[in-house]
C-alpha cells in the first residue's frame, strides 16, 4: 500500500488561498468520504483539522476547509496566516489492506 | 479533557524489542479504538496498529510479524512491542484515538479519523 500523494510544498502570502491536493486510488480515498487531515508544527504532534472530508473539528478556524473529487482530496487554507506555516497530511483507511494510510506530507510556507 | 502521554526507553539496541506504553486521561479506554503511529526522522506518518478494549487487533501488513499490542483497562493504558528493531524503526512513536468508522447515514460513513494524539516519543536504535 503506498503513501497518498501530496505535493512536497506550497507557499503563499499572508492573506492568500492556497489548496494541497492528497491523490489516491479508488481502494482509499476514493473509497468512503472519510479523508482526515493533520496539522503538524515542528516538533509537536499532529492535530485534527478536518475530518470526514469536510468538517472541521470545534476550536478549529473556518479558514480550513476540506473537498473531495474521486480520487483526490483537497484541503484549502484561507486568509493565510504566519500560524499556518507547518507540514499538512492527509489520511484516509485503505480497507482492501485494512490499514489507515497517510500522505507523504506538504510543508506549507508562508512567504 | 482526552490526554494521552507516551512512555518508554529512548534508545533500543539493534535486534532488541522497542516497548511502549501509552496512558490515557479524560476517558475510558473502553471507548474508541486506540492506536499507534510512527514518524521517523524528517519523514511521514506511517500508521502501525490499533486496539480496541476488547482486545481486537488490526496492523499494518508492513510490521505485522513483528508487532504486538495490547491494552490494560484497569490502568486505562495500551502498549506497543516492536520485536527485532533495525536503524529503520528509530522514530518519534505516537499514540493516537481513533474514532471508528460507523454507519451514520442511508448508505453513509462517517468516522474514521485520529482526533487526540500523544506527545510522541522519541526512539532511537543504537548498539
Amino acid at each position: 500500500q503506498s503513501a497518498l500523494t501530496q505535493p512536497a510544498s506550497v507557499s503563499g502570502s499572508p492573506g492568500q488561498s492556497i489548496t494541497i491536493s492528497c491523490t489516491g486510488t479508488s481502494s482509499d480515498v476514493g473509497n468512503y468520504n472519510l479523508v482526515s487531515w493533520y496539522q503538524q508544527h515542528p516538533g509537536k504532534a499532529p492535530v485534527l483539522i478536518i475530518y470526514e472530508v469536510t468538517k472541521r473539528p470545534s476550536g478549529i478556524s473556518l479558514r480550513f476547509s476540506g473537498s473531495k473529487s474521486g480520487n483526490t482530496a483537497s484541503l484549502t487554507i484561507s486568509g493565510l496566516q504566519a500560524e499556518d506555516e507547518a507540514d499538512y497530511y492527509c489520511c484516509s483507511y485503505a480497507p482492501g489492506n485494512s490499514l489507515y494510510v497517510f500522505g507523504t506530507g506538504t510543508k506549507v510556507t508562508v512567504l | 479533557q482526552v490526554q494521552l502521554q507516551e512512555s518508554g526507553p529512548g534508545l533500543v539496541k539493534p535486534s532488541e524489542t522497542l516497548s511502549l506504553t501509552c496512558t490515557v486521561s479524560g476517558d475510558s479506554i473502553s471507548n474508541y479504538y486506540w492506536n499507534w503511529i510512527r514518524q521517523p526522522p524528517g519523514r511521514g506518518l506511517e500508521w502501525i496498529a490499533k486496539i480496541y478494549y476488547s482486545g481486537s487487533t488490526n496492523f499494518n501488513p508492513s510490521l505485522k510479524s513483528r508487532v504486538t499490542i495490547s491494552v490494560d483497562t484497569s490502568k486505562n493504558q495500551f502498549s506497543l512491542n516492536l520485536r527485532s528493531v533495525t536503524a529503520a524503526d528509530a522514530a518519534v512513536y505516537y499514540c493516537a484515538r481513533l474514532t471508528p468508522r460507523y454507519v451514520c447515514g442511508s448508505g453513509s460513513y462517517c468516522g474514521d479519523y485520529f482526533d487526540y494524539w500523544g506527545q510522541g516519543s522519541l526512539v532511537t536504535v543504537s548498539s
